[in-house]
């Protein structure tokens, strides 16, 4: 049982080069997520969508993009990375947007030059 | 604005001792998450706690919500050295603006033999 699945897992970019992150579930889900963690800022929400054909923004969405492709994926694309960019992405999805746990992926470590 | 706080931020303590984690937060919600983090890893759900008055425990951890106070604690008997990791607790509202969970900065606990 793969849970959440997210690809690359790790990634340099330079300043201005534009990457997507991948993020698929294979738990039937209709909630995914993007979190980006910092140190000492805990997790913050970039973009969530709460079903397939929605998305919406979260607290930190400059300089970021998402496509909810299909119930199962959810991808998060920087079109000009930039330094405060460095970071890393975490994938999650929930039953239903607001009823419940999230379930992670393990991670995607971004570092831009 | 949704703000979720911990206290402490940092925790170093002797295995065998017990401790407590604070976590307030600034609106009305009756649903709160525990996730715990190892380094360099992704989060893992311990506790859901979905009513006020709710007490959740799994092993030396013990989590509790009064939705009155807004203040959920983790509780830590006994610790063991196994328990070391970052824990985050996350609340979630239903609507005004903060869909999906929203996260405290997270407590890194040291227990040393």
């Amino acid at each position: 049982n793969a849970g959440v699945t997210q690809t690359p897992k790790f990634q340099v970019l330079k300043t201005g080069q534009s990457m997507t992150l991948q993020c698929a579930q294979d738990m039937n889900h209709n909630s995914m997520y993007w979190y980006r963690q910092d140190p000492g800022m805990g997790l913050r929400l970039i973009y969530y969508s709460a079903s397939e054909g929605t998305t919406d923004k979260g607290e930190v969405p400059n300089g970021y993009n998402v496509s909810r492709l299909n119930k199962r994926e959810f991808s998060l694309r920087l079109e000009s990375a930039a330094p405060s960019q460095t970071s890393v992405y975490f994938c999650a999805s929930s039953v239903q947007i607001n009823t419940g746990e999230l379930f992670f992926g393990e991670g995607s470590r971004l570092t831009v030059l | 604005e949704l703000k979720v706080e911990q206290n402490p931020l940092f925790l170093s303590m002797q295995e065998g001792k017990n401790y407590t984690i604070y976590c307030n937060y600034s609106t009305t919600s009756d649903r709160l998450y525990w996730y715990r983090q190892d380094p360099g890893k992704s989060l893992e759900s311990l506790f859901v706690l979905l009513s006020n008055g709710a007490v959740k425990q799994e092993g030396r951890l013990m989590a509790s919500l009064d939705t009155k106070a807004r203040l959920s604690t983790l509780h830590i008997t006994a610790a063991v050295h196994d328990l070391s990791a970052t824990y985050f607790c996350a609340v979630d509202i239903i609507g005004g603006g903060a869909d999906g969970l929203t996260f405290g900065k997270g407590t890194h606990l040291i227990i040393q033999p």
